[in-house]
């Protein structure tokens, strides 16, 4: 079982649409909780990060994390054809050194 | 004024070449990063570097080495290229431990 499980897609969404992607884990000590956006071609970008349970939103974007289930989300609200990326989650123990990547979510948000 | 900066952006070479790739970030950052992706996406890490001191050593085989001349800069050379070499290389930086890290534009690299 690989530490961190997530639907690599893909995801076809109209524009306007609301987005859940998901991951799930197996180790419990994670604590840092992290969402990359990779656009084709590029180097993924940090869109969001959590510690440890609850809720975090920033504009249309919002992280959620369940730490007594091991499954963590990120909602994008009004989506856009602009969102049409790879979105990775990430996830690190605290004091650790080395982040566990999702194999990552490609989304497709059509106009 | 990149931050994280990566050379070549494309490599095509033949099996049993050797090559290296450069990276170089400007971010201050003390920690720096060798990530390979492959075809399906997934981001593996290979090695991390906190001020120029190796800590995270993967199961990687050793073809593969890191350098680290001082702690702005993380190179990679693989010797004997092999054709499952074929990805796509990210070089990242962040401060020791923080959530945050910054990936460079990445390194394609085909092996024929």
């Amino acid at each position: 079982q690989k530490e961190v499980e997530q639907d690599p897609g893909p995801l076809s969404v109209p524009e306007g649409a609301i987005v859940s992607l998901n991951c799930t884990y197996s180790n419990s000590a994670f604590q840092y909780f992290m969402w990359y956006r990779q656009y084709s071609r590029k180097g993924p970008e940090l869109l969001m990060y959590t510690y440890s349970s609850g809720n975090k939103e920033d504009g249309r974007f919002t992280a959620q994390v369940d730490k007594s289930s091991k499954y963590i989300s990120l909602f994008i609200r009004d989506s856009q054809p602009s969102d049409s990326a790879t979105y990775l989650c990430a996830m690190r123990e605290t004091g650790g050194f080395k982040t566990i990547f999702g194999a990552g979510t490609r989304l497709f948000v059509k106009a | 004024d990149t931050a994280v900066s990566q050379t070549p952006k494309y490599l095509v070479t033949q099996m049993g070449n050797d090559k290296s790739i450069k990276c170089e970030q400007n971010l201050g950052h003390d920690t720096m990063y060798w990530y390979k992706q492959d075809s399906k996406k997934f981001l593996k890490i290979m090695f991390s570097y906190n001020n120029k001191e190796l800590i995270i050593n993967e199961t990687v085989p050793n073809r593969f080495s890191p350098k680290s001349p001082d702690k702005a800069h993380l190179n990679l050379h693989i010797n004997s290229l092999e054709l499952g070499d074929s990805a796509v290389y990210f070089c990242a930086s962040s401060q020791v431990r923080a959530s945050e890290a910054f990936f460079g534009q990445g390194t394609r690299l085909t092996v024929v």
